[in-house]
């Protein structure tokens, strides 16, 4: 089962624009992380971010978590190619052991 | 930060063979291992979870007879493919949770592609 769901699916975007992704939860967490996958490749652990921060940031990243509204975004500033790729979310399930990823958001950034 | 490696990174089998993926903690102790399965342009779908000694809790659609996980040690699992057949082919991702840190980490994936 899916715990996420991410938007948009996919995102083009131009070099030095900004990305922004949303993910929405079902349950009650005690953290949230992203992740980015390259095409075919394995995935990279971005951040996490716990139920009682409201905002975090981490290089070009910047990533919000609303617990009231079960959502949290992603923004990557001043994209790069080398950006292109899948981004998850990603939440405990319910035994609180195994991580239960979104659908992702592919985004495409051309020079 | 802590490694997980799995072996192979890609495979290549014929329908109706067995083939075995396995998935290792260089570096750390992992009480729990998970296998995901990831089909093209899709998320990872959470396929089972392992404790080192014990039998796997396989999720809700997954085959255990079909897909055998051990983890007979607290630095390899492994998960076998048997009677493989063209719809198994998907990338197949592990997971070691750190058992001090209860960190989470993941493999770099294995290709399965089944003819």
């Amino acid at each position: 089962s899916q715990q996420g769901e991410e938007d948009p699916q996919a995102l083009s975007i131009q070099e030095g624009e900004n990305a922004t992704m949303n993910c929405s939860y079902k349950t009650s967490i005690n953290n949230l992380q992203w992740y980015r996958q390259n095409s075919g490749r394995g995935l990279v652990h971005l951040i996490l971010i716990r139920s009682n921060e409201r905002e975090k940031h981490s290089g070009r990243l910047r990533v919000t978590l609303d617990t009231s509204k079960k959502s949290s975004s992603l923004l990557i500033t001043a994209s790069r190619a080398a950006d292109t790729a899948s981004y998850f979310c990603a939440t405990a399930n319910q035994a609180g052991t195994a991580l239960i990823f979104g659908k992702g958001t592919t985004l495409s950034v051309s020079s | 930060g802590a490694v997980v490696s799995q072996h192979p990174s890609w495979v290549i089998c014929k329908s109706g063979t067995s083939v075995k993926i396995e998935c290792r903690s260089l570096d750390f102790q992992a009480t729990t291992m998970f296998w995901y399965r990831q089909f093209p342009k899709q998320s990872l779908m959470l396929m089972a979870t392992s404790n080192e000694g014990s039998k796997a809790t396989y999720e809700q659609g997954v085959e255990k007879d079909k897909f055998l996980i051990n983890h007979a040690s607290l630095t390899l699992s492994t998960l076998t493919v048997t009677s493989a057949h063209p719809e198994d082919s998907s990338f197949y991702i592990c997971s070691a949770r750190d058992g001090r840190a209860h960190e989470q980490y993941f493999g770099p994936g294995t290709r399965l592609t089944v003819t």
